[in-house]
């Protein structure tokens, strides 16, 4: 299985600093996703990063992408409390399946 | 925007009964997947379909069954719901190649 592994499992941080959540992967992929869920809710999309690019930005996030390493980041700057959530990254293969890691549970107290 | 409905936020069934979960797309999209969600394990791929009447197995089809009779429309049977499918089942859609698009998810308690 390509499941990615986020890391941490859960991180805790003030309102205003930056959080940095890991994924790795175990096979080539042709893209690795992002998502965000909200607590009891459904997954919702952030960030796309193709296998050919390395860097992507999208408001306060910016994700980064090491194909020789398997590994991707997903950085969250100046988080705010409506941040709180969990993260999801999601690798695709060659196949049309996403497969997804356990999560980064985030908490951005005020 | 896209739209991904799931029938029931949540469902309480009896061991042995058979459960449908309904799951529509407004969007034109091919590909429809059915994840569960369980503490401590993310989500695991149930099924999937990439076209009408066309299924593949996930990760964890034991238990389970779909149907894609139309293109909006993708069903999870559990043919004989046991306690072990307690969980919450995550439905989603997408083009090919593209980002999922989730509904809000069916909590589901078998007793």
């Amino acid at each position: 299985s390509q499941q990615g592994e986020e890391d941490p499992q859960a991180l805790s941080i003030q309102e205003g600093e930056n959080a940095t959540m890991n994924c790795s992967y175990k096979t080539s992929i042709n893209n690795l996703q992002w998502y965000r869920q909200n607590s009891g809710r459904g997954l919702v999309h952030l960030i796309l990063i193709r296998s050919n690019e390395r860097e992507k930005h999208s408001g306060r996030l910016r994700v980064t992408l090491d194909t020789s390493k398997k590994s991707s980041s997903l950085l969250i700057t100046a988080s705010r409390a409506a941040d709180t959530a969990s993260y999801f990254c999601a690798t695709e293969g060659g196949s049309e399946k996403l497969v997804f890691g356990k999560g980064t549970k985030l908490t951005v107290n005020p | 925007d896209v739209k991904v409905t799931q029938s029931s936020r949540y469902l309480v069934k009896r061991t042995g009964e058979k459960v449908f979960l309904e799951c529509v797309q407004d969007m034109d999209h091919e590909n429809m997947f059915w994840y569960r969600q369980d503490p401590g394990l993310g989500l695991r791929l149930i099924y999937f379909s990439y076209d009408v009447k066309m299924k593949e197995k996930g990760d964890i089809p034991e238990g389970y069954s779909v149907s894609r009779e139309k293109k909006e429309r993708f069903s999870l049977i559990l043919e004989s719901a046991s306690t072990n499918q307690t969980s919450m089942y995550l439905c989603a859609s997408r083009l090919y190649n593209s980002p999922l698009h989730f509904g809000n998810g069916t909590r589901l308690t078998v007793t």
